[in-house]
């Protein structure tokens, strides 16, 4: 069956530095994988998508990078800030692109 | 622009009652799903919709029930609720994905106990 791992355990960071996350998956072909965040209480908040012809994408101080060969994506904050804390979601998705399927997310900490 | 709305945002259920949880959407969207979220754990997709008239299960769909009369609205409907369906419910809504280079749109939640 299709299985997706993020670090269940929290990533404690000091502020400024690169905090980097990954998502690996088995037993799955994605065609995009998407990354959200989440905050307690709240639902996810879309970040980046990334096809699967595509090896890295950035958006601000987000870049996230997608390795069909070794079927894992990095999920990298620089500068990283206290407002950055949150837990993180990947989501592999379907060749339709309409059905994700949702890590359990890797929790985040930025001390100042 | 509301994006998605849900309601309600909180419930307290006793086993074996009915309810319908509420979401609509003002972007026109074409798909929409529910998912349920349990404590320290990721998302399931519970159903999903992919234009009214239009629904189909996802991977805990055992019971929930579904109906998607108009664009905008996509309600859940738990009958007997059971102490199982304790979670939190998110609602979303999407383009489709291979069209568009974005991701799927939340709703706040309905944080649902069932006693």
């Amino acid at each position: 069956s299709q299985k997706i791992e993020q670090n269940s355990e929290a990533l404690n960071i000091q502020e400024g530095k690169t905090a980097t996350l990954t998502c690996n998956y088995t037993n799955y072909s994605p065609a995009y994988l998407q990354w959200y965040r989440q905050d307690p209480g709240r639902g996810p908040v879309f970040l980046l998508l990334i096809r699967e012809n595509e090896k890295e994408k950035r958006k601000e101080r987000l870049k996230v990078t997608f390795d069909t060969t070794l079927k894992q994506s990095l999920f990298h904050i620089t500068a990283s800030q206290p407002a950055d804390s949150a837990t993180y979601l990947c989501a592999p998705t379907n060749n339709a692109g309409n059905m994700l399927t949702f890590g359990g997310g890797t929790r985040l900490m930025v001390k100042p | 622009n509301a994006g998605v709305t849900q309601t309600p945002k909180f419930r307290i259920l006793k086993i074996g009652q009915s309810m319908t949880l509420q979401c609509t959407q003002d972007m026109n969207h074409n798909y929409m799903y529910w998912y349920r979220q349990d404590p320290g754990m990721g998302l399931k997709l519970i159903y999903y919709s992919v234009g009214a008239g239009i629904t189909d299960k996802g991977e805990v769909p055992n019971g929930y029930n579904v109906s998607r009369s108009t664009t905008e609205d996509f309600p859940l409907r738990l009958e007997l609720a059971a102490p199982s369906q304790t979670s939190v419910y998110f609602c979303a809504s999407s383009y489709s994905i291979a069209a568009h280079n974005y991701g799927y749109t939340f709703g706040s939640g309905t944080r649902l106990t069932v006693v």
